[in-house]
């Protein structure tokens, strides 16, 4: 089974604009989750999406924001981008009804 | 508020011993624990997990203990090997259903295991 695969990799985007993260869970899996890993503030929850609807939700502001297609697929959105949103976005799925969640290999985001 | 502490920022072990990660819990409505291990720019990787209703899970050389009382748990890895040098999170979720999809995690430890 293939893993969780997030695109792209690696992104430069300067201050004020907006960025799209793509995340594909195990197929199979429908719960996905976002996280955000900074040196200062370690690995924080963003939001996680089950059957297209937002179940939980972190403490970040509002311009971070996402979405689940019907096939699970997930995309996050960071508008008006601010040099504390470098960090490396990590997208995570698993089986409804398990605790286990499976990390994708992240993107790297820097903001400039 | 930090809800899941691991207090040892770093740990080094020789080879063939044993290590021992701990880490510390505030939240009495975790219901579930997880231990992941990550290399610089890849994602956490699965290792062990426990539930709350369980004092002790067994896997390999990976072994977890709970002690709830104390809201407690620890990673013990035996023997330790060089392959296992990597930065180890502590995570936990709440009880069941809706509450899996939210894992809270520690800070990390990073453990350097020399031959």
């Amino acid at each position: 089974k293939a893993g969780v695969t997030q695109t792209p990799r690696y992104l430069i985007k300067t201050r004020g604009q907006q960025v799209t993260l793509s995340c594909s869970p195990i197929s199979g899996h429908r719960s996905v989750s976002w996280y955000q890993q900074t040196p200062g503030q370690g690995l924080q929850f963003l939001f996680e999406y089950f059957s297209e609807t937002q179940r939980n939700k972190g403490n970040f502001p509002g311009r971070f924001s996402g979405r689940q297609f019907s096939n699970s697929r997930s995309e996050m959105n960071v508008s008006t981008l601010e040099l504390g949103d470098s960090a490396l976005y990590l997208c995570a799925s698993s089986l409804e009804g398990t605790p286990h969640t499976f990390f994708g290999p992240g993107t790297r985001l820097t903001v400039l | 508020d930090q809800q899941v502490k691991q207090n040892s920022p770093s740990l080094s072990v020789q080879e063939g011993r044993i290590s021992i990660l701990n880490c510390d819990y505030t939240n009495s409505m975790f219901d579930y624990f997880l231990w992941y291990k990550k290399y610089p720019a890849e994602g956490p990787t699965f290792l062990i997990s426990i539930s709350s209703i369980k004092d002790k899970n067994e896997d390999g050389r990976f072994t977890v203990f709970l002690n709830k009382s104390a809201k407690h748990l620890s990673l013990h890895i035996v023997p330790s090997q060089p392959g296992d040098s990597a930065v180890y999170f502590c995570a936990a979720s709440g009880a069941g259903g809706t509450s899996y999809g939210k894992l809270t995690f520690g800070q990390g430890t990073i453990l350097t295991v020399h031959p």
